[in-house]
């Protein structure tokens, strides 16, 4: 079953603009996660947000996490062209057994940034 | 790099044939995962292994039987797959099962069933 949504499916832009990816959830959460994942490769974790935080950085990294919404933004500052990838949000709702920690990914945003 | 190995990275097999998928740790996890993704898909969830013990099984058809040796290995082990089944097969970790945990994947496993 899919919890999140995200938006836009795909994205493109010229090295060194920003890129916002928003995703959105149905359920209460406990915590959403951003990961990425570049073509036909594994998924690297890029950053986790608790239910009860509403912004938080990791290098050009910018996430914000709306609970009244159930939404989330992705922003990534200065883009790369090596930031090409598939990006994906994903919650541990509670309501899909999310206490085992299965993650409920989205259906991705794909973001392709051009040199 | 990512610490959660997965081989083969590539595995042709027919549909009567018996293989078998391996992923291994050294982080001292004890959570592990086995995921599904097909082509332009999200990844979707189908065990998990809490301490070595079966936890979530998402009613994957019984061609498909996860094993798990030990803390560090997780298996996947395949038995007249079908076609459809082709798709990328992704190991995860975590240092527990739990809401607050960080999920490491694998790079992944591609299977072909021809």
């Amino acid at each position: 079953s899919q919890q999140g949504e995200e938006d836009p499916q795909a994205l493109s832009i010229q090295e060194g603009e920003n890129a916002t990816m928003n995703c959105s959830y149905k359920t209460s959460i406990n915590n959403l996660q951003w990961y990425r994942q570049n073509s036909g490769r594994g998924l690297v974790h890029l950053i986790l947000i608790r239910s009860n935080e509403r912004e938080k950085h990791s290098g050009r990294l910018r996430v914000t996490l709306d609970t009244s919404k159930k939404s989330s933004s992705l922003l990534i500052t200065a883009s790369r062209a090596a930031d090409t990838a598939s990006y994906f949000c994903a919650t541990d709702a509670r309501n899909y057994g999310g206490s085992q920690g299965n993650l409920i990914f989205g259906k991705g945003t794909k973001l392709s940034v051009k040199p | 790099d990512t610490e959660v190995t997965q081989t083969p990275k590539h595995l042709v097999m027919g549909m009567t044939n018996k293989k078998s998928l391996k992923c291994e740790q050294h982080m001292g996890h004890r959570a592990m995962y086995w995921y599904k993704q097909k082509a332009k898909k999200p990844p979707e969830l189908m065990f998990v292994y809490s301490y070595e013990k079966l936890s979530i099984n998402e009613s994957v058809p019984s061609r498909f039987s996860p094993e798990c040796p030990n803390s560090s290995l997780l298996n996947l082990h395949l038995h007249a797959l079908q076609p459809e089944d082709s798709a990328l097969y992704l190991c995860a970790s975590s240092q527990f099962s739990g809401v607050r945990n960080t999920i490491y994947f694998g790079e992944g496993s591609w299977l072909t069933v021809v």
